[in-house]
């Protein structure tokens, strides 16, 4: 069955970095685009950044384009999330998820997300 | 503007049918969307996939409880013979060239 399982989060001091994995299984990683979605304390979805199943395109939400890059190696059957900069706003969970799609369709799969606090 | 506008909440009874509601903005009355289920301190779900004609495709080991439909802008989720556990937030989400937007989610409280 597909697991994505992601990992990296933390505690940050504002204006650090920070670089999330995501490990994937049961599904053929090169076929599918992947997605990083957040959830700040208490809120709803907000979708930060997909990248095709090939890596040729990538596209961002305006909160976190020029700050976050995304990242996949294919070889690896991993996505990554760069976080340069970070703000107190960037504090949420981060969940990884794969795209029904092999470019930018609907979200089919959810990993169970990891923590990032960001600390003024 | 690509927007989904949900209710912040809806409840019914246990053993009853609901049926949430998410509306796509002006000019977005053709786009497909999915509905994703979060029950509490858990991440989310995905539900299935709401084409505009009504058509969809559920997601592995969802349940025939869960359907969509769809009229015009408004997309649709029916959840009968509401279980305790449906108690959980839903969100629609669409997408565009380049873009994911999510709606704000409706919390389903089940009496």
């Amino acid at each position: 069955q597909v697991q994505l399982v992601e990992s990296g989060g933390g505690v940050v001091q504002s204006g650090r970095s920070l670089r999330l994995s995501c490990a994937t299984s049961g599904f053929t990683f090169s076929s599918y685009a992947m997605h990083w979605v957040r959830q700040g304390p208490g809120k709803g979805l907000e979708w930060v950044a997909v990248k095709w199943y090939d890596g040729s395109e990538e596209y961002f939400g305006d909160s976190v384009r020029g700050r976050f890059t995304i990242s996949r190696d294919n070889s690896k059957n991993t996505l990554y999330l760069q976080m340069n900069n970070l703000r107190a706003e960037d504090t949420a969970v981060y969940y990884c998820a794969r795209d029904g799609s092999f470019y930018n369709m609907n979200i089919d799969h959810w990993g169970q997300g990891t923590l990032v606090i960001v600390s003024s | 503007q690509l927007v989904l506008t949900q209710s912040p909440s809806a409840s019914a009874s246990l053993g009853a049918s609901v049926k949430l509601t998410c509306t796509l903005s002006s000019g977005h009355s053709s786009n497909a969307i999915a509905w994703h289920q979060q029950q509490p301190e858990k991440g989310p779900r995905y539900l299935m996939k709401l084409n505009s004609d009504g058509s969809h495709n559920k997601g592995d080991g969802i349940p025939d409880r869960f359907s969509g439909s769809s009229s015009g802008a408004e997309r649709y989720l029916t959840i009968s013979s509401l279980q305790s556990e449906d108690e959980a937030d839903y969100y629609c989400q669409t997408w565009g060239t380049g873009i994911q937007v999510f709606g704000g989610g409706t919390k389903l409280t089940v009496l």
